[in-house]
């Protein structure tokens, strides 16, 4: 059975301090690792997909890695609109359906 | 592109009626269609899975008499709340994939308060 851990559970950072949030998983045969932003009350919003460890994808002030067993989040000097929490997920195998990571909650302080 | 769209957004409803809630995909064909329902502070719960043609399939514990879907063409996907009650007021989100497509995207969410 697929797993996904996202830790911390919440994040506080000050504007401007740079931080990772990390997604350890366990599957078999990774066919892909999925970060998703959420607003309250607002669906996911899809944020990167990463196929093969190494491989890394950038947006912002957001860079996504990967390694065999986990995935950070980098968040470079954030702002208090990057508060939101952040979800990993992972499609393994031959499912279609992924596997959600309970989230990282973090907040921004101006 | 790959835009899912959800209505209404937001619904409040009397104990015992029923609510259908619609989830499109704008810009894509979408055989099959997933529906969550997401509580204050917790993860996405996966209830059904939406396929196009055919009946859903329904997680375990969820009652499929209770949360109908229906997935009537390769755009729309509707789930029905019958004869809701207080606990089943939640956040439910449905999502899509494009062929070929890994990702799934998601709708904006529907709030359903019962009273």
């Amino acid at each position: 059975e697929d797993q996904v851990t996202q830790s911390p559970e919440a994040l506080r950072l000050q504007e401007g301090e740079s931080s990772s949030l990390n997604c350890s998983y366990t599957v078999s045969g990774l066919r892909g690792l999925f970060w998703y932003r959420q607003d309250p009350g607002k669906g996911p919003e899809f944020l990167f997909t990463l196929y093969s460890a190494g491989e890394e994808k950038e947006k912002e002030r957001l860079k996504a890695t990967l390694t065999k067993k986990e995935s950070f989040l980098h968040i470079t000097a954030p702002k208090p609109e990057d508060s939101a929490t952040y979800l990993c997920a992972v499609l393994s195998g031959g499912s279609y359906i992924p596997t959600f990571g309970r989230g990282t909650s973090l907040i921004v302080h101006p | 592109g790959a835009v899912v769209s959800q209505h209404p957004s937001w619904v409040i409803c009397k104990s015992g009626t029923s609510v259908k809630i619609e989830c499109r995909s704008l810009d894509f064909q979408a055989t099959t269609m997933f529906w969550y329902r997401q509580f204050p502070k917790q993860s996405l719960m996966l209830m059904a899975t939406s396929n196009e043609g055919s009946k859903a399939t329904y997680e375990q514990g969820v009652e499929k008499d209770k949360f109908l879907i229906n997935h009537a063409s390769l755009t729309l996907s509707t789930l029905t709340v019958t004869s809701a009650h207080p606990e089943d007021s939640s956040f439910y989100i449905c999502s899509a994939s494009p062929e070929s497509y890994n990702e799934q995207f998601f709708g904006p969410g529907t709030r359903l308060t019962v009273l």
